[in-house]
């Protein structure tokens, strides 16, 4: 079936240091959502984007759609500690359903 | 606007006994989601639903697990009857009926199976 690869898996950074993950999947996709996740809450939308090669920011996030439409990265720059938490990709698979599949997750930890 | 709201947030249930899930999508979301999300992994898509048809339930164990949504706007997940590998969380998602929205998430329930 359909795969997202999430990557890295898991990270512990020192704050202020940037922070870069990733997507791919042998899949085609045509929107790719980034997600945080804190314990016990669901999911919330960080980063929506929609077209091969689109490159957009929202405050020190910023996330590519790659070209092939297979693949996405998300950066964080400058972290904080509030940036804890669980970072999921998302993609919207190019078809009729829109069936949206999720990475296995990065989990980032922040040192003050 | 309102989000996703989902009910109960935790629910504790000893195997082979039943538990179902609400929930209340955004309104005038057509798309509706329902995903398995275990401890330390990404969330798993169950069902999704086109109003109240279902557009894809290939994930769905469907020798226990049910789902409708009858009205194209409330749904409800069931689970009958309950295994210990069933614990989860379990997260409701709505989406607009465009090509490309955002998908907006639920609190999620979380099941404990004893």
């Amino acid at each position: 079936g359909q795969q997202l690869n999430q990557s890295p898996q898991s990270m512990f950074i020192q704050e202020g240091e940037d922070v870069s993950m990733n997507c791919t999947s042998s899949s085609i996709f045509n929107t790719w959502l980034w997600y945080k996740q804190d314990p016990g809450e669901g999911p919330v939308l960080l980063i929506a984007l929609y077209k091969a090669g689109e490159l957009t920011s929202n405050g020190r996030l910023t996330a590519q759609f790659g070209i092939t439409r297979k693949d996405s990265f998300l950066n964080i720059s400058a972290s904080i500690p509030s940036d804890v938490g669980i970072y999921f990709c998302a993609g919207q698979l190019a078809s009729n359903t829109g069936k949206l599949i999720f990475g296995q997750g990065t989990t980032l930890q922040v040192k003050p | 606007e309102a989000g996703v709201a989902q009910s109960p947030r935790y629910k504790i249930i000893e195997k082979r006994q039943s538990v179902a899930f609400w929930c209340n999508p955004i309104s005038g979301h057509a798309t509706l989601y329902w995903y398995q999300q275990i401890l330390g992994q990404g969330p798993k898509l169950l069902i999704q639903f086109q109003n109240n048809g279902v557009v894809d339930d290939s994930q769905l164990p469907k020798d226990r697990f049910s789902a409708e949504r009858l009205k194209g706007v409330d749904s409800t997940l069931k689970i009958q009857p309950a295994k210990l590998e069933d614990s989860a969380v379990y997260l409701c998602a709505s989406r607009e009926d465009r090509v490309v929205s955002e998908a907006f998430f639920g609190q999620g329930t979380r099941l404990t199976v004893v």
